[in-house]
C-alpha cells in the first residue's frame, strides 16, 4: 500500500523559512516523480513543484519560482520542499503526491499545514 | 506554464440531471488530461486519466472527453454522492489544475 506523510508545516512569520518533509513508503520510490501541491484554505488545487525521478529536472510554479527548492533523497524515500521567503499567500495545506496519473493511479499524503502569520 | 480554465464555477443540478464540466488549456496537452473529484476534508479521488478513461472502480456515468485544448467531463446522472467540486489537470508539462466547478443541489 502507498503511503506518503507530510510534515514540518507550522505557523512562520513572513519572510522566514520552513523545510516541509514527505516519508514515501509502499512502492519504489525512484521509480516515480514526485510532487508538492498545496490547498489553500476554501480554495482550489494548485500545482507548487515537481521533481524527476533521479532530481535531473525540476519545475516550478511561478508563484514559487526563485523562493521554493525541491529536492528528494532517493535512499531514505523521501521528498523536501524548502520554503524561502514565505508569504501570507502562501498559507495553505501542502500535500505530497506520486506521479502515477498517466498510469491510473492517484496517490496523496494527508497534507501538512503551513500558515504564515505574524 | 500551462493555464487551465474550468467553467462554469458553480454548476446548480438536481440529482438524476445530466452535469456538463468544461476545461480549456491554454496550449495543447494532448491527451494528458485528468479529472478529480473533491469533498470537503478529503484530498482529491481520481476519475478520469488520458482525457477518458476511467480509473478502478470509478462509475460509468462518469465519461470525459476531448484532446488538445478542450475537454468535457459529463456525468450523465447526478447521484447525492457526486455533489462536490471537480478539477482538471494537464499533466503534458509538469502539472497543472483549474480552478474547480462547485456542483450543488438545484
Amino acid at each position: 500500500e502507498v503511503q506518503l506523510v507530510e510534515s514540518g508545516g507550522g505557523l512562520v512569520q513572513p519572510g522566514r523559512s520552513l523545510r516541509l518533509s514527505c516519508a514515501a513508503s509502499g512502492f519504489t520510490f525512484d521509480d516515480y516523480a514526485m510532487h508538492w501541491v498545496r490547498q489553500a484554505p476554501g480554495k482550489g488545487l494548485e500545482w507548487v513543484s515537481g521533481i524527476s525521478w533521479n532530481s535531473g529536472s525540476t519545475g516550478y510554479a511561478d508563484s514559487v519560482k526563485g523562493r521554493f527548492t525541491i529536492s528528494r533523497d532517493n535512499a531514505k524515500n523521501s521528498l523536501y520542499l524548502q520554503m524561502n521567503s514565505l508569504r501570507a499567500e502562501d498559507t495553505a495545506l501542502y500535500y505530497c503526491a506520486k506521479d502515477d496519473v498517466r498510469d491510473g493511479y492517484d496517490s496523496w499524503g494527508q497534507g501538512t499545514l503551513v500558515t504564515v502569520s505574524s | 506554464e500551462i493555464v487551465m480554465t474550468q467553467s462554469p464555477a458553480t454548476l446548480s443540478v438536481s440529482p438524476g440531471e445530466r452535469a456538463t464540466l468544461s476545461c480549456r488549456a491554454s496550449q495543447s496537452v494532448s491527451s494528458n488530461l485528468a479529472w478529480y473529484q473533491q469533498k470537503p476534508g478529503q484530498a482529491p479521488r481520481l476519475l478520469i486519466y488520458g482525457a477518458s478513461t476511467r480509473a478502478t472502480g470509478i462509475p460509468a456515468r462518469f465519461s470525459g472527453s476531448g484532446s488538445g485544448t478542450e475537454f468535457t467531463l459529463t456525468i450523465s446522472s447526478l447521484q447525492s454522492e457526486d455533489f462536490a467540486v471537480y478539477y482538471c489537470q494537464q499533466y503534458n508539462n509538469w502539472w497543472t489544475f483549474g480552478q474547480g466547478t462547485k456542483v450543488e443541489i438545484k
